[in-house]
């Protein structure tokens, strides 16, 4: 079974620019999250997307944003790059949204892209 | 203050010790709990799962979870070098609501 895959793995950009960063989840998986990872502040919750509805988002900006096709594929845009948003951006897929068994909680993590804002 | 605490380590330990890995939150809501490994330039597995209070083992590995002091842990037993990675904690209130890390405990085990 293919893994969550992330592309492009590897980005540079300037102050200012906008990049689109795309995630497609483990088939059969229809629950894909985001996350933006840092040494200082950690692993931090951006948004989760099912059934191409955005049902929670975290304490982020507006210049944050993303989106879910049908097949579940998912893409995270940033508007309007800060040299803060350098790091590493991961996306998440499980099953579904909501359940209270392992198999319902766990998510299957991409290997991340890593974005330089110069 | 932050919803989950992780001291970021780092944790260096001989090869054969047992490590001990903690969290503590501050929301009495949180419910699921998880432990994730992350190795370098990989993404975060998970490891163990909890729901509640108790305790849970997996070959060298237990998790405890203890609601009435918003604590919980991971134990290693019997350390490898392959154990060396980043442990992150993991919860969640109620089911369908957003996953909340801790910042990570880097560990090293040496040989």
């Amino acid at each position: 079974k293919a893994g969550v895959t992330q592309t492009p793995r590897y980005l540079i950009k300037t102050r200012g620019q906008q990049v689109t960063l795309s995630c497609s989840p483990i088939s059969g998986h229809r629950s894909v999250s985001w996350y933006q990872q840092t040494p200082g502040q950690g692993l931090q919750f951006l948004f989760e997307y099912f059934s191409e509805t955005q049902r929670n988002k975290g304490n982020f900006p507006g210049r944050f944003s993303g989106r879910q096709f049908s097949n579940s594929r998912s893409e995270m845009n940033v508007s309007t790059l800060e040299l803060g948003d350098s790091a590493l951006y991961l996306c998440a897929s499980s099953l579904r949204i909501g359940g209270g068994t392992k198999k319902d909680n766990e998510q299957f993590f991409g290997p991340g892209t890593r974005l330089t804002v110069l | 203050q932050k919803e989950v605490e992780q001291d970021p380590g780092p944790l260096s330990v001989p090869e054969g010790a047992i490590v001990s890995l903690n969290c503590t939150y501050s929301n009495s809501a949180f419910q699921y709990f998880m432990w994730y490994r992350q190795y370098s330039r990989k993404g975060p597995e998970l490891l163990m799962y909890t729901y509640s209070s108790g305790n849970k083992e997996d070959g060298r590995f237990t998790a405890q979870v203890d609601k009435s002091s918003k604590y919980i842990s991971l134990f290693i037993r019997d350390s490898q070098p392959s154990d060396s990675a980043t442990y992150l904690c993991a919860m969640r209130h109620q089911a369908g609501t957003a996953l909340i890390f801790g910042k990570g405990t880097t560990l090293s085990v040496s040989s």
